[in-house]
């Protein structure tokens, strides 16, 4: 079964703090994508990255970083010196590229509000 | 760039009123998702297509149907609408099956009153 875990429902944080959002996915398959996207209050799904399931590279870009571990599969998300524009809801998600029709499996989302 | 076109953006109707959602995918994606993201929930799977047929479905009730045309646009049509189908109906667009890049629209929001 494919799973998708985030625990935290609501975070918030003060201007310029670091946060950190986790999430857990659970697949029995050795081949699969994991992404994040952002949703603002405009209600748009805003892609943010995608990594896939043989490349455990930790990423970078610009405040944003992504921490992959096939060992605890997890693939949390750093936002660093948070801004009030990164106040949304951040969805998790697990695809397989073959298997069971390619859809998305989201987590629940995190609520993150940044307070100036 | 041209990016997935969802219309419309937003939709009033009645109970047990029909809707009809549109979407254009990206210049030559042949795959179409629809999604269902009830308030302060997750995006939920409804129905897929690839090269105008349906290629998975989802969590979609029977009062809903869908469709992929001739040039790949797709539309879900609601019958019966009840107040538990307000929600905001994404679209997502795949340049193949099987890709793993999947773009999403704007969304249409819609309210059942």
């Amino acid at each position: 079964a494919q799973k998708v875990t985030q625990a935290q429902t609501e975070i918030s944080v003060v201007e310029k703090e670091d946060v950190t959002l986790d999430c857990v996915y659970e697949t029995r398959d050795t081949t699969y994508y994991l992404f994040w996207y952002k949703q603002p209050p405009s209600g748009e799904l805003v892609f943010l990255i995608r990594r896939n399931s043989f490349d455990e590279q930790n990423e970078i870009s610009g405040r944003y970083s992504w921490n992959f571990q096939k060992s605890t599969s997890s693939f949390n998300f750093t936002i660093t010196a948070s801004q009030v524009v990164d106040s949304a809801v951040y969805f998790c998600a697990l695809r397989h590229p073959i298997f069971t029709g390619n859809q998305f499996y989201f987590g629940t989302g995190t609520s993150l509000t940044v307070i100036p | 760039a041209a990016g997935v076109i969802q219309s419309p953006r937003h939709l009033i109707k009645e109970k047990r009123e029909t809707a009809t959602l549109k979407c254009y995918p990206i210049p030559r994606h042949d795959t179409v998702y629809w999604y269902q993201q009830g308030p302060g929930q997750d995006p939920q799977f409804l129905i897929s297509f690839y090269e105008k047929m349906q290629s998975d479905k989802g969590s979609i009730p029977d009062r809903f149907s869908a469709q992929q045309f001739s040039d790949y646009h797709s539309e879900l049509n609601m019958s019966s609408l009840e107040l538990g189908d307000s929600a905001l109906y994404f679209c997502a667009s795949s340049p193949r099956e099987g890709s793993t890049e999947a773009f999403f629209g704007q969304g249409t929001r819609l309210t059942v009153v």
